[in-house]
This record gives structure tokens, sequence and C-alpha cells, in this order.
């Protein structure tokens, strides 16, 4: 399954609203959808699973939406400590990434 | 606290072999399947392989098929990759990660090491 997410860069203020979204080539579960987060020099870190599930201490502003073939991550807010790249991965049909978003103060 | 260690990472050149390790603590490390998942550099992540949490079960991305292997010794709680016949496209961060499942959800790869680099050039 191939995950194409978009954009690949979204530019943005503190404080806005940012959607990100997760396409799938095929239909995916969405118990088997997650999302993370990866700043610069460090590993990624889960947020989301089960396409709309939140992970411990992630704060509320992040949420996530979706089914079959599309899938959102929505973080409500932006803080400055929320710039970073988001990727989606599926583990319905093996265990595939979407390429990236890249989430970038404007 | 919960903890992946990746160790083994270096340069090596193409066709030769290297073998990751990764140490985990804070967790029963028996009981959770083991996954390595590699980046690239400036590039996004790639799944590489699995082990079940027995170690019975193993499962490969088809570019590493044939020339990776995935083993756990859950006595001293590590997971290795041993990698042969390396490329210049394996040059990669190698993350060692746990999957969190129970009987009726799948939690995501949860817990993440630091990363180990492997760079393969001649």
């Amino acid at each position: 399954i191939v995950l194409t997410q978009s954009p690949g860069t979204l530019s943005l203020s503190p404080g806005e609203r940012a959607t990100l979204s997760c396409r799938a080539s095929q239909s995916v579960r969405s118990e088997y959808l997650a999302w993370y987060q990866q700043k610069p020099g460090q590993a990624p870190r889960l947020l989301i699973y089960g396409a709309s599930s939140r992970t411990t201490g992630i704060p509320d502003r992040f949420s996530g939406s979706g089914s079959g073939t599309d899938f959102t991550l929505t973080i409500s807010r932006l803080e400055p400590e929320d710039f970073a790249v988001y990727y989606c991965q599926q583990y319905d049909s093996s265990i595939t990434f979407g390429q990236g978003t890249r989430l970038e103060i404007k | 606290q919960v903890q992946l260690v990746e160790s083994g990472g270096g340069v090596v050149q193409p066709g030769r072999s290297l073998r990751l390790s990764c140490e985990a603590s804070g967790f029963t490390f028996s009981s959770y399947a083991m996954h390595w998942v590699r980046q690239a550099p400036g590039k996004g992540l790639e799944w590489v392989a699995v082990i079940s949490y027995d170690g019975i079960n193993k499962y490969y991305e088809d570019s590493a098929k044939g020339r990776f292997t995935i083993s756990r010794d859950n006595s001293n709680n590590t997971v290795s990759l041993q990698m042969t016949s390396l490329r210049v496209e394996d040059t990669a961060i190698y993350y060692c990660v746990r999957m969190t499942t129970s009987a009726t959800k799948i939690y995501g790869f949860d817990v993440w090491g630091q990363g180990t680099t492997v760079i393969v050039s001649s």
C-alpha cells in the first residue's frame, strides 16, 4: 500500500490550524493507521494510532480522522514546538510510511 | 525507564556485512514484537523487518529479503539485524522500534531507539 501525503511542505504561523493529508493507494482499516512527528536529529514519535486515538502524553490539539483511503492529521492551534516533519503509516498490509509533510514556520 | 539503545553502525564497503544490535530495558521485552526501521539521509522512513515476541515469525521488506536477518535473544533483551551484501542504498540511520499490541488493538510504533548510522561506501 502506497501512502501519499500532502502537501509536501506546509508553511503556517503559530496559532494557526494545520491540516495534513494522507491518501492510501487502497483501503486501509482505520485501526491500522498511525501518525508520527519527527524533529531534526531525533527519532520519530508516535502521535496517533488507530487513525484517531492519541497516544499517552500527546496534547489534545492533535487529532486524527479519516477512513478507507483518506486520513487527516489536524493540529488545531500550532505551538512553536509543533513545527516538524509528520509521517503517516499503515500496518494493514505489510508496513509502509508516507513520504512526510514538512510543517514549517511562515 | 523504557529504552532502546542501538549499536553496531559504522562505515562498510559495498558487499560487506554488518551486525546491528539493540538492547531493551524498562519493559518486558519478551512480550513485544520488535522492528527495524531505517531512514536514508534527508529521506523518509522505511520499514525493514519485524520479529515476533517469541522469535518464531520474521518478515522483511522486499529489498532486505535474502540479505538481512532479524533475530532476538529474550534472555538478554536484545534484537539484532545481520546485514549482508550491503549496498550503497542501504546507507541510513537504523532505528530499533517496539510495537505495542493487545488482543484487540495495535498501538503503533510507540518506542524508538536513538538510531545507529550505517554508511556503505567504497
